[in-house]
């Protein structure tokens, strides 16, 4: 049973395109991540949902557009696809937005901008 | 701002010895650090946590100690096994209008040689 699910788990595209990500649980989560991880594999959070609300909104150019239809599932859409964004993303989820939650991630969606 | 600094940035070791990762945080309100290990190609998984009201927590092969007034703490492997070898992150958190932003180190890569 997959707990954190991505799609997809690779993404190529050219520069200037839109595409999305899409991150669904099914633990019972209330709060949800996006993290990105640089190559130098350093993981920085972006955004974080707790029951459909944002609640955490990094300095993340406003071309990165978060969505969470019901709190199972957190989207992430990027517009106007630079060569800066090739990363992997790594989308999250916890059982409440409170320190001491342990924080769950999906499998990553490795995204390469050509 | 926060900050989280981790060393050393790569780790080998001969299987059996120890292997300890250091962590230095900026924020003195932080309240909980996990450990999270990443194998290759795969998602960062928690190995261990601690809270700051405790000094020091342990679980089979692996311990993990707080020093709150040098704003410390590091992770003990011992015995290590080539299985251990992956990039291990700290991070810290705390409580912030409810919700909770972990805060990464840079990771630190641990090779375990046979």
């Amino acid at each position: 049973d997959t707990a954190v699910s991505q799609t997809p788990k690779y993404l190529v595209t050219q520069m200037g395109n839109d595409k999305s990500i899409k991150c669904e649980q099914n633990l019972g989560h209330d709060t949800m991540y996006w993290y990105k991880q640089d190559s130098k594999k350093f993981l920085k959070i972006m955004f974080s949902y707790n029951n459909k609300e944002l609640i955490i909104n990094e300095t993340v150019p406003n071309r990165f557009s978060p969505k969470s239809p019901d709190k199972a599932h957190l989207n992430l859409h990027i517009n106007s696809l630079e060569l800066g964004d090739s990363a992997v993303y790594f989308c999250a989820s916890s059982r409440g937005s409170g320190s001491y939650n342990e924080q769950f991630f999906g499998p990553g969606t490795r995204l390469t901008v050509l | 701002g926060e900050n989280v600094e981790q060393h050393p940035s790569t780790l080998s070791v001969q299987e059996g010895d120890s292997a300890v990762i250091k962590c230095t945080y900026s924020d003195s309100a932080s309240n909980y650090f996990p450990w999270y290990k990443q194998e290759l190609g795969k998602r960062p998984q928690l190995i261990i946590d601690i809270r700051s009201n405790v000094g020091e927590k342990k679980d089979q092969r692996i311990a993990v100690t707080l020093n709150k007034t040098a704003k410390h703490f590091s992770l003990h492997i011992t015995e290590t096994q080539p299985e251990d070898s992956a990039v291990y992150f700290c991070a810290a958190s705390k409580s912030n209008g409810g919700y909770n932003k972990l805060i990464f180190g840079a990771g630190t890569r641990l090779a375990v040689h046979p």
